[in-house]
């Protein structure tokens, strides 16, 4: 099977739960924040960004939270459905921009 | 529309191979970049390009050389390949290269090296 997500934080729940995905940045300046899903054996697709003028935006299915506070974001799948399945990522953005600073993700796992 | 494709889909080399791990995206983006994955860690930034003509070294360069060869493509060469180098490859592109926009990723070469 895929490779990524070995030694992975994981986060198992029942179908139909609700999900928390959570995220630690360590740059105070950082503006711009972005979840990604990476699927077994794919690429990264784009779940939902947030700016750091907002507290709390809202997709599909998904909310963004971001405490700047403590530094810390997550993610909040609503209905956890088995499509889910799959390693999440938060990205920060550096904006000197030769880096672009992907956390290492957490697999959550939906269990039928 | 195609997206980010990326070639080949898997490449196995041994070590002191050279090859170029090939992208293109229709989307007309300005941005294009090359990530590497490695188990149990986020992506790297290998190498970007901000715009077309441009290249420019992200955190993890070492051993590698890209090409903007025109809006659509972005190739990443290995000259000697090493184990080290062993890794799940990602190109993506992106409308502007500010940071403030989501990156499209390819589906990603996996690489081997003996």
């Amino acid at each position: 099977g895929e490779s990524v997500g070995l030694h992975l934080p994981t986060l198992s729940v029942q179908e139909g739960d609700n999900s928390i995905i959570n995220c630690a940045y360590s740059n105070s300046a950082s503006d711009y924040f972005i979840w990604y899903k990476q699927e077994s054996g794919k690429g990264p697709q784009f779940i939902i960004d947030i700016r750091s003028n907002m507290d709390k935006r809202q997709g599909q299915r998904v909310t963004v939270l971001l405490n700047k506070t403590v530094k810390h974001l997550s993610l909040q799948i609503a209905a956890t459905q088995p499509g889910d399945s799959a390693v999440y990522f938060c990205a920060e953005p550096i904006y000197n921009f030769n880096k672009f600073y992907f956390g290492s993700g957490t697999k959550l796992n939906v269990k039928p | 529309n195609a997206g980010v494709t990326q070639t080949p889909k898997f490449q196995v080399l041994k070590t002191g191979q050279s090859m170029t791990l090939q992208c293109a995206q229709d989307m007309n983006h300005n941005s294009m970049y090359w990530y590497r994955q490695d188990p149990g860690m986020g992506l790297r930034l290998i190498y970007y390009s901000a715009s077309e003509g441009t290249t420019d070294k992200g955190e993890v360069p070492n051993g590698y050389n890209v090409s903007r060869l025109n809006k659509r493509e972005f190739s990443l060469r290995l000259e000697s390949a090493a184990p080290s180098q062993t890794s799940v490859y990602f190109c993506a592109s992106s409308a502007s290269g500010t940071g403030h926009n989501e990156q499209f990723f390819g589906p990603g070469t996996r690489l081997t090296v003996l």
